[in-house]
């Protein structure tokens, strides 16, 4: 099947520093990535929508400039979590959309999530 | 906006069981409708996807079925196991290729 790995699987940083999550389709190109965040006991929130090659779309609340969202190539997009705090702290997870016949309804695949813990 | 909840919030049972967990949606343009296992402090595995038009759908011991125009679906595990401990999620896929997930059910089976 389908695989989605994500990079780092757990990250611990100061307040006030940026921290760069990967997530990578391994055998399947990707035209969107989705960004998850999930707080603990809660459910997942879709925070943004990635395209390739062109910008991010961001749910409401989601703040753009602090959540920088690169998806340049059909099987890497990047989260930058800029000026962390620990209210951000959370567990982060992406997924991906194998786009084989361009349909919206292509099956989304999970990356394991990763970790953010700000001090 | 699509509203997903999910019953019972958590569920504890003897190995052996027959379960269902429930799902409800308020929004019943979907297309599909997935059905997730999250273990503690890992991702997410897909179990089941159910198309718009299917009524249900099988996997060994597991068993979806839906009802798109009540907005519900169910999960049916037959003869749960230990290793069936996790949360399970539900998920229907709506315009934009959105995801909305429930809270889950939290399941552990004890020997």
């Amino acid at each position: 099947g389908a695989v989605v790995s994500q990079h780092p699987s757990r990250v611990i940083c100061k307040s006030g520093t940026s921290v760069k999550i990967e997530c990578r389709s391994l055998d399947f190109q990707a035209t969107t990535m989705f960004w998850y965040r999930q707080f603990p006991k809660q459910s997942l929130m879709l925070m943004a929508t990635s395209n390739e090659g062109s910008k991010a779309t961001y749910e409401q609340g989601v703040e753009k400039d602090k959540f920088l969202i690169n998806h340049a190539s059909l099987t890497l997009s990047t989260l930058t979590v800029t000026s962390a705090h620990p209210e951000d702290s959370s567990f982060y997870i992406c997924s991906a959309r194998a786009s084989t016949s361009g349909s919206l309804t292509d099956t989304q695949y999970f990356g394991p999530g990763t970790r953010l813990t700000v001090l | 906006k699509q509203e997903v909840t999910q019953i019972p919030a958590a569920l504890s049972v003897p190995e052996g069981e027959n379960l269902v967990l429930n799902c409800s949606f308020t929004d019943s343009a979907i297309y599909n409708l997935q059905w997730f296992r999250q273990d503690p402090g890992k991702g997410l595995t897909s179990l089941l996807l159910i198309q718009s038009s299917q009524r249900e759908q099988t996997s060994g011991r597991l068993n979806a079925s839906l009802d798109k125009s009540s907005g519900r679906s169910t999960l049916y595990i037959a003869a749960s196991q230990p290793g069936d401990s996790a949360t399970y999620l539900c998920a229907p896929l709506s315009g934009g290729s959105r995801l909305t997930f429930g809270e889950g059910t939290q399941l552990t089976v004890n020997p």
